[in-house]
């Protein structure tokens, strides 16, 4: 158990809609980190905060957001869902920026139908 | 654009034999190579990491060997064994604040150790 928990463990919705991912990271941890994993992207980097502010961005979609509150936990906001982004959301979290180990958790599998 | 570039993409190793995974990045900015070890159903968890200042880096029966100017680096599992089935990603970073060089994964390997 790494410590980061993800909520829901599964989600199915449809087309169009919006969904909200929810992560919280390690006791003590300042960073959290997403990523997507797809069969045909793999896992790639989406954004990070740190301390509640964007420290890093990757392939993010314009359609995706996400935020961090002051209790360090964070939520990856996707509206008007395609398809294409069915996949296993990961949360993973580190003590601060820079070159940290970096702790995940058990995933959000989204299904878009 | 792939940056980072891992092989084979699956394989499959007797008990007690050597599993042996390849990478090869292109951003020689890149100054730190972690492998992570996935499980069905479960996140990545790192497995072991390497800076580029050494060649080799050994845990248990877990080894990074890195070389530095063909950049590549790869995984080697002695007497890999049937719970290290599991799929393997290499990855790279950069250390910097701000970049969109945060873990850069391969594409990963699925490993089978068979009894």
């Amino acid at each position: 158990d790494s410590g980061v928990t993800q909520t829901p463990k599964h989600l199915i919705t449809a087309t169009g809609q919006r969904v909200t991912l929810r992560c919280s990271p390690r006791s003590g941890d300042l960073s959290v980190y997403w990523y997507q994993q797809s069969l045909d992207q793999g896992l790639q980097f989406l954004i990070q905060y740190y301390n509640g502010e964007e420290r890093a961005k990757g392939n993010i979609l314009e359609r995706f957001s996400a935020q961090q509150f002051p209790d360090l936990h964070s939520e990856l906001n996707l509206s008007s869902l395609e398809l294409g982004d069915s996949a296993l959301y990961f949360c993973a979290s580190s003590a601060g920026t820079g070159l940290y180990e970096q702790y995940f958790g058990p995933g959000t599998r989204l299904t878009v139908t | 654009q792939q940056q980072v570039k891992q092989s084979p993409q699956s394989l499959i190793v007797q008990k007690g034999g050597i599993s042996i995974i390849n990478c090869a990045y292109e951003n020689t900015a890149f100054d730190y190579f972690p492998w992570y070890q996935q499980f069905p159903g479960k996140g990545p968890a790192l497995l072991i990491a390497i800076r580029p200042d050494v060649s080799e880096k050994k845990e248990g029966r877990f080894t990074i060997s890195f070389n530095k100017s063909a950049k590549q680096f790869s995984l080697h599992i002695m007497d890999s064994q049937p719970g290290d089935s599991a799929t393997y990603f290499c990855a790279a970073e950069r250390d910097s604040d701000y970049n969109t060089d945060k873990l850069i994964f391969g594409t990963g390997t699925r490993l089978q150790v068979f009894p």
